[in-house]
Formats: structure tokens, C-alpha cells, sequence
């Protein structure tokens, strides 16, 4: 089975600073994907950014990027230039890859990051 | 495009009594999850459809819960009777399947809160 654990229950950072989340997964799988979703307090969950396993190069969306270390396990998101808009739950997820009709979920327990004007 | 949407919002019941949560799915998604999130931890999968079958409910505590898709489109999920435990927010998500190759990108509602007292 596969887990996820995200060590940092809570994250602050000042409006236009960076800051990093950390993830870290186990699994015995060779193909997967992974992902950050972030969870505003509306509760409304929307995906920020997903890297599949094959490729080595990080994924990368505006202000979101990851740092993808295969071989230790460990995922983390960088967010630059921190906005108030980005304060919520933000969720490390795991997804095999493969599979007819589409894979659950895996998630961590999340890190609630606040950013501070 | 509209999103996956969720009935009711927010149910506060008394334990031992039942409850039921409405799902309808983006347009054209064959494939539908319900999780379970629990306050302080990250969404964990209750059920998933293919359609109107059931691709994976291993995690579904079958003794009191229960979920259809009769149509392959919206789907029901009922807890009969509910326990203290069963407070949490319950979110349904959707993806979609492009020929036989599943999709990874699961869109989220967002989300009903369950409190049972």
C-alpha cells in the first residue's frame, strides 16, 4: 500500500515571499503520478500541480514548482512570490499509473500554510 | 464547463439516524469517487464507479454505508445509521476516460459536511 506524509502541519510566509512544503511517499510501484492540490477554506479542492514519475524534469505552473526526487522518495512544493489568495490546506497526493478505468487517490495529511500581509 | 456539484452543503443529524448526499459529475465523466475527509487528515476514497460499476469499494464500511450511480451519471451516497465517527466532510470527485487510456486529473465538488451529534 502506499502512503504519503507531509511533516508540516502548519507553514506562514510574508505576501511575496517563498516558501516550500515538503512531501515524502512510499510505495512499490515504478509508475505513478503525484500531485499538489490546494484547499481553500471554502473547501472547494483544485489540483495546483502533478509530475509524472517517468520524467525527470520538475514540473512547473507560474508561481508553483516542485523538486521531484525519485530515488529519495520526497516531492515539495515551492510557491514564489506568496499571495494572500494562496493561504489554505495544500495536499500531497499519490496516484499509480495505469489501470482501465482511473486510480484513487493517495493523500497526506496535509499542511495549512497562511500567508501574511 | 460547470463543475461537479454536491447536495446538501452542510447536515447535522442526530447518531443513529440516516442521511443521503447528491453527486453530479462534469459532463461526460465515466468515472466517479466519493472520499471521506475527516478534520485533520487528507481525503481517503470510500468508492469508486466505472459508469454505473463499482471499481473499488474496499474501503467502504458496508455494514452502514452505501452508494449507487444507477444511471452512470449522478450518483447517492447514504449512511444508515450514522455513528459519531462519521463526521466529516464528503467530497465526490470526477475524471474522465479518453478511449481506453483512464486520466489522471480528478476534479473535485465541493464537498458536503456531515455533523452527527
Amino acid at each position: 500500500a502506499q502512503t504519503v506524509t507531509q511533516s508540516q502541519p502548519e507553514m506562514s510566509v510574508q505576501e511575496a515571499e517563498t516558501v516550500t512544503l515538503s512531501c515524502t511517499y512510499d510505495t512499490s510501484e515504478s509508475n505513478y503520478y503525484l500531485f499538489w492540490y490546494k484547499q481553500p477554506p471554502s473547501r472547494q479542492m483544485i489540483l495546483v500541480i502533478r509530475q509524472e514519475a517517468y520524467k525527470q524534469q520538475n514540473a512547473t505552473e507560474n508561481r508553483f514548482s516542485v523538486n521531484f526526487q525519485k530515488a529519495a522518495k520526497s516531492f515539495s512544493l515551492k510557491i514564489s512570490d506568496s499571495q494572500l489568495g494562496d493561504t489554505a490546506m495544500y495536499f500531497c497526493a499519490f496516484m499509480k499509473h495505469g489501470g482501465e478505468y482511473g486510480n484513487k487517490l493517495v493523500f497526506g495529511a496535509g499542511t495549512i500554510l497562511r500567508v501574511k500581509s | 464547463e460547470a463543475g461537479v456539484a454536491q447536495s446538501p452543503r452542510y447536515k447535522i443529524i442526530e447518531k443513529r439516524q440516516s442521511v443521503a448526499f447528491w453527486c453530479n459529475p462534469i459532463s461526460g465523466h465515466a468515472t466517479l469517487y466519493w472520499y471521506q475527509q475527516i478534520l485533520g487528515q487528507g481525503p481517503k476514497l470510500l468508492i469508486q464507479f466505472q459508469n454505473n460499476g463499482v471499481v473499488d469499494d474496499s474501503q467502504l464500511p458496508k455494514d452502514r454505508f452505501s452508494a449507487e450511480r444507477l444511471k452512470g451519471v449522478d450518483s447517492t451516497l447514504k449512511i444508515q445509521p450514522a455513528k459519531l465517527e462519521d463526521s466529516a466532510v464528503y467530497l465526490c470527485a470526477s475524471s474522465v476516460i479518453i478511449g481506453q487510456t483512464s486520466t489522471d486529473t480528478q476534479y473535485f465538488g465541493p464537498g458536503t459536511r456531515l455533523t452527527v451529534l
